[in-house]
């Protein structure tokens, strides 16, 4: 199995950054998500981790060191549609499937204005 | 437009009866899923398919039921033995590993189930 930990929730000002880590205790590696999902909705795609090091894309990055089991996502100038819960989740090393995935219980950002 | 079109949005069950969730997927992927989820927790994966006539059980299959007689539907029968069925379930699909499309998952909107 995975263990997956996560903060329970964050707080930021509008315009601000906010930083989420992700650790996780794995038997083995195939790759890291980040999904955001609003109260209610279907995850979101946000990005994918299997290499070392980060990925850029837009207002938000994210960072991976399989060697620590330690990821981080990376919000910046912190706008109030960013307030989500957003979910870390590895994919399943010895998995026959592409999809199968164990996620962590997600953070929720509150952005205030 | 592709996507993954999830329905009832909400469904209410009484204690004893089955229901099922449809799913139905138009980007052409191989494999599907349905996770589930609960407050606070993260989601679990209830049943996979990989390809059609064949599905396998994830972490909490009991109390599911699955079929895949069609590349494009995957639907979740909820059944009576599923003492704690209120929840937001989620169906997904992905490509194949090595394909392209294989590296993202993509998720439908979700339904929510209530049990009466």
């Amino acid at each position: 199995g995975q263990n997956i930990d996560q903060p329970t929730e964050m707080t930021a000002t509008e315009g601000a950054i906010v930083q989420i880590n992700c650790t996780y205790q794995t038997s083995g590696f195939n790759g890291l998500f980040w999904y955001q999902q609003h109260a209610g909705e279907a995850p979101t795609f946000l990005s994918y981790n299997v290499l070392d090091g980060l990925e850029e894309k837009g207002r938000f990055s994210s960072f991976l060191s399989r060697s620590k089991g330690y990821s981080y996502l990376l919000l910046k100038e912190l706008q109030m549609k960013d307030s989500a819960s957003y979910l870390c989740a590895v994919r399943d090393p010895y998995g026959d499937s592409w999809g199968k995935l164990q996620f962590g219980a997600g953070t929720q950002v509150v952005v205030t204005p | 437009d592709g996507g993954i079109t999830q329905s009832p949005k909400y469904l209410f069950r009484k204690e004893g009866q089955n229901v099922t969730l449809s799913c139905e997927q138009n980007l052409n992927h191989d494999a599907m899923y349905w996770y589930r989820q609960d407050p606070g927790q993260g989601l679990r994966l209830i049943y996979y398919s990989q390809i059609v006539n064949d599905f396998q059980k994830g972490d909490i299959a009991e109390g599911y039921s699955v079929s895949r007689e069609k590349k494009e539907s995957f639907p979740l029968t909820v059944t009576s033995a599923q003492k704690n069925p209120t929840a937001f379930y989620l169906c997904a699909s992905s490509g194949r590993s090595g394909q392209r499309s294989g590296n993202t998952i993509y998720f439908g909107e979700g339904s929510w189930l209530t049990v009466v």
